[in-house]
């Protein structure tokens, strides 16, 4: 799996868009760019994935440069259940079940 | 939604003993990881399991660890002779077409 650069952390006001960056200028033309959060120790939960297009689920948006070379992750509006470790990950797909590759990620601290 | 279920959440053991944590991931999902996570650092794959056998481990996963998914629902891990490096929060994950859902874990304590 292609590297992933994340900043180390970064605060939101509760409310308001998170917009979280990510770059992964080695990403491969068959890699995925994947995003997952871990809720204090919890496991880590999907969050949204894109090859190419924007994305958008009912969690959060994925905008993906046009070079492919980094990617932002929307979360539209921050609750404080959203403080977590969010997690970019450039990823084969689950086909011939690749294993994921987790970085460091970007701790998120929502704030009232 | 379904979910993967791991249990103990929580297990003790002396140094040395054996451990055996349960998962049961979803049931059509096709493949299966144990992953683990050290106090204070990253996620680390351990193993993944696809059609009864191992299909890719790290190494981490020595002569030490062994899986099993004996029944066709439930997926374990074993840690024959537990060291005190092997505390950590384990974590099991299942797959079919996308997006892996991870169990919420199972904290081992090796004292």
């Amino acid at each position: 799996d292609a590297k992933t650069t994340q900043p180390t952390s970064m605060d939101c006001a509760e409310g308001r868009a998170a917009n979280l960056p990510c770059n992964h200028s080695t990403i491969s033309g068959n890699e995925y760019v994947y995003w997952y959060r871990q809720i204090h120790s919890q496991g880590p939960q999907y969050i949204i994935h894109g090859l190419k297009n924007n994305e958008t689920n009912e969690m959060a948006s994925l905008i993906i440069t046009e070079d492919r070379k980094s990617s932002t992750l929307i979360l539209p509006h921050a609750t404080l259940r959203d403080t977590a470790v969010y997690y970019c990950i450039a990823h084969l797909g689950e086909a011939a079940g690749n294993k994921l590759t987790f970085g460091g990620g970007t701790r998120v601290l929502v704030k009232p | 939604e379904p979910e993967v279920t791991q249990t103990p959440s929580h297990q003790v053991t002396q140094m040395g003993q054996e451990v055996i944590l349960r998962c049961v991931p979803i049931s059509n999902h096709l493949y299966f990881y144990w992953y683990r996570q050290i106090l204070g650092q990253k996620v680390e794959f351990l193993v993944s399991f696809y059609n009864n056998e191992i299909s890719e481990k790290s190494e981490i996963f020595d002569d030490q660890f062994s899986v099993e998914r004996p029944d066709g629902s439930n997926f374990t891990l074993k840690i024959r002779s537990t060291k005190l490096e092997d505390s950590a929060m384990y974590f099991c994950a299942s797959v079919m077409n996308y997006g892996y859902t991870f169990g919420s874990g199972t904290r081992l304590t090796v004292v």
